[in-house]
């Protein structure tokens, strides 16, 4: 069974420092999503990441993917309050299925 | 285009009635995945459509069912609900099956009492 592990699960920051959220995986898969849920939101996308060593960034966001280690990191730049949400990672089970698998979401809050 | 759509967006039922929930993709979608959110269990798949066909589903009870339309809308339906069916139910869309990203709709909040 596919878990998906985030840590940290809170995480308290000041504006203007950087972080990184990470991402474990327990069984192969070559795809991971990062989404960001803002309170009492939907979610919105924010990365796909499709292959080994793929590399994504928007704005103060950078997404990796090493598939080796089964580990996605989601590092945050310079932060700002903006930021502050909830960021869940998630994995599909099955190619093509649309089945995914989340985390259990790391709820960010970025002081000034 | 617009977003993924769902109605209602909340809705207060009691214990042993049911319910139905409705999901519009996103125009051209076809593939329509639904989610259970709780903050217990957090985020769980429930099932996903694709074509009219339920091609996967998750760790649920039967009382959870659904629906795909042939214009890709699809329904949720929750029978005999118990007061641990309290969620936000979340549907996505997906343009093809494969690599696509997800697209999530607002949600609808059920409250069972």
């Amino acid at each position: 069974e596919l878990k998906v592990e985030q840590n940290p699960l809170f995480l308290s920051m000041q504006e203007g420092k950087n972080y990184t959220i990470y991402c474990n995986y327990s069984t192969t898969s070559d795809r991971l999503y990062w989404y960001r849920q803002d309170p009492g939101k939907s979610l919105e996308s924010l990365f796909v990441l499709l292959s080994n060593g793929a590399v994504k960034q928007e704005g103060r966001l950078m997404a990796s993917l090493d598939t080796k280690a089964r580990l996605s990191t989601l590092h945050i730049t310079a932060a700002v309050h903006d930021l502050s949400a909830t960021y869940f990672c998630a994995v599909d089970t099955v190619q093509g299925a649309q089945k995914l698998v989340f985390g259990q979401g790391t709820r960010l809050t970025i002081n000034p | 285009k617009a977003g993924v759509t769902q109605t209602p967006r909340y809705l207060i039922k009691t214990r042993g009635q049911q319910v139905t929930l409705s999901c519009s993709p996103i125009s051209g979608h076809r593939s329509v995945s639904w989610y259970q959110q709780t903050p217990g269990q957090g985020l769980q798949f429930l099932f996903e459509y694709f074509s009219e066909t339920q091609r996967n589903k998750g760790n649920f009870p039967g009382r959870f069912s659904g629906r795909q339309f042939s214009n890709s809308r699809s329904e949720m339906n929750v029978s005999t609900l118990e007061l641990g069916d309290s969620a936000l139910y979340l549907c996505a869309s997906t343009e093809l099956a494969g690599l696509e990203t997800q697209y999530f709709g607002p949600g609808t909040r059920l409250l069972v009492l």
